[in-house]
């Protein structure tokens, strides 16, 4: 029972446009959501978070969009750049086990020249 | 060095045998993480010490696996009598503070094949 989804395995965008990555979650308990990006061989970093008490958070070229009734969020990259071409992976936490992160399977986005 | 390291990156073993995953936080970090990733998969939450002390040990999926922070600092997982299914990446990651997800550094893996 995945209690994060990332439906879309692979995205292609081209350099300079807009790059949305998507996200469904089920558990209704969940208030604080976590986007992480990863290269190959390395360990995931931290990009951008939100709070179930926001439904939007900037920083630079980076937004996250929480949709709670909908139980989505997406992150969108823009202008996309060649730097941005990773495996990114969206985690949720429930606060009052705020160390356990449940973590979707990830989506590979491919930023085209 | 100033991030989490993992040793060894990578691991081979025969079925049956027994590995050991290290794990050396960052420097003044009280809570350290383990995950396994399968591939294609996320990362899977497995135990999580607050110094010393193993709070959580809910994902560990069996009494073969067995995690250690004997004095608050170095980690190390450890896998008995290893199975084919126990191949994916160990992550470790730690964390200042026993809060926020936030704040979690993760290391780079230890990529086990089972053969």
């Amino acid at each position: 029972d995945q209690q994060v989804k990332q439906n879309s395995p692979s995205l292609s965008v081209q350099e300079g446009r807009i790059s949305i990555l998507n996200c469904d979650y089920t558990n209704s308990m969940f208030d604080y959501f976590l986007w992480y990006k990863k290269y190959p061989a390395e360990g995931p970093t931290f990009l951008i978070s939100i709070s179930s008490i926001k439904d939007k958070n900037e920083d630079g070229r980076f937004t996250v969009f929480l949709n709670k009734s909908a139980k989505h969020l997406s992150l969108h990259i823009v202008p996309s750049q060649p730097g941005d071409s990773a495996v990114y992976f969206c985690a949720a936490s429930v606060m009052d086990s705020n160390y356990q992160l449940i973590w979707g399977a990830g989506t590979k986005l491919i930023i085209k020249p | 060095g100033a991030g989490v390291s993992q040793s060894p990156r990578y691991k081979v073993a025969k079925r049956g045998q027994d590995v050991a995953l290290r794990c050396d936080p960052i420097s003044g970090h009280v809570s350290l993480f383990w995950y396994q990733q399968a591939l294609g998969q996320g990362p899977e939450f497995l135990t999580y010490f607050q110094n010393e002390a193993q709070l959580d040990k809910s994902g560990l999926p069996s009494d073969r696996f067995f995690a250690e922070r004997p004095e608050g600092s170095v980690s190390t997982l450890k896998i008995q009598r290893t199975q084919q299914e126990d191949s994916a990446v160990y992550l470790c990651a730690s964390s200042l503070t026993g809060t926020g997800p936030l704040n979690q550094h993760f290391g780079d893996g230890t990529r086990l094949s089972i053969l």
